[in-house]
């Protein structure tokens, strides 16, 4: 019974650096959504997918880019990674877009 | 379009009662409410839908106002469990349906102290 799947937990890159976040979900969800959260701001959407083969831009795109490459997988791509995107990462899906929506148990991301 | 949440924080003795609410400045389709521990994943409470169909859970209830654009949570008889951050999430009205995205406020601390 996994539910929402994130790895890594926690990473430290260098600024510049690339890397990628997965997230795979085992309740055949439509909907799957990428947040970043910071203290006092909430979480913030960066991408969400309504269904397999889309992938639309959130509120905080920038410097970031997403694949759904099938229906359990969205993955979060840092190309240039920079000290700002220091942050928790939350995937999330939900089976529909109005119904709720699940959780990963997030990635510490520090960059220095 | 991230909605805005009040109070920011609230501090409550066991047995207070509480509410906390949320406002857009969009037209929405949906409200979700979900309560964070620190160091965890958000955990889904409640959804309210355009239309009033709500699904919810036991002690803990919510309104939503369409023409207004707001949703408020209501905790009863807080409980030492009932600490954590709340965030209210939107879905935007888009064509009848929804967007398809999910919008969170900034949360509201919520302390309950013995």
């Amino acid at each position: 019974n996994a539910g929402v799947t994130q790895t890594p937990k926690f990473q430290v890159l260098k600024t510049g650096q690339s890397m990628t976040l997965q997230c795979a979900q085992d309740m055949n969800h439509n909907s799957m959504y990428w947040y970043r959260q910071d203290p006092g701001m909430g979480l913030r959407l960066i991408y969400y997918s309504a269904s397999e083969g889309t992938t639309d831009k959130g509120e905080v795109p920038n410097g970031y880019n997403v694949s759904r490459l099938n229906k359990r997988e969205f993955s979060l791509r840092l190309e240039s990674a920079a000290p700002s995107q220091t942050s928790v990462y939350f995937c999330a899906s939900s089976r529909q877009g109005m119904t709720e929506a699940f959780f990963g148990q997030g990635t510490r991301l520090t960059v220095v | 379009q991230q909605p805005v949440q009040s109070p920011q924080a609230v501090i409550l003795r066991e047995g207070e009662d509480a509410v906390i609410n949320c406002s857009s400045s969009k037209a929405l389709y949906s409200v979700h409410w979900y309560r964070q521990k620190h160091g965890e994943a958000p955990v889904f409470l409640m959804i309210l839908l355009k239309g009033g169909e709500q699904k919810g859970h036991e002690k803990i209830s919510a309104s939503f106002n369409e023409k207004k654009q707001q949703s408020s949570l209501y905790l009863t008889a807080s409980q030492l469990s009932y600490s954590g951050t709340y965030f209210c999430g939107t879905e935007i009205l888009n064509y009848g349906g929804s967007q398809g995205n999910l919008i969170f406020g900034k949360g509201t601390k919520l302390s309950v102290k013995p």
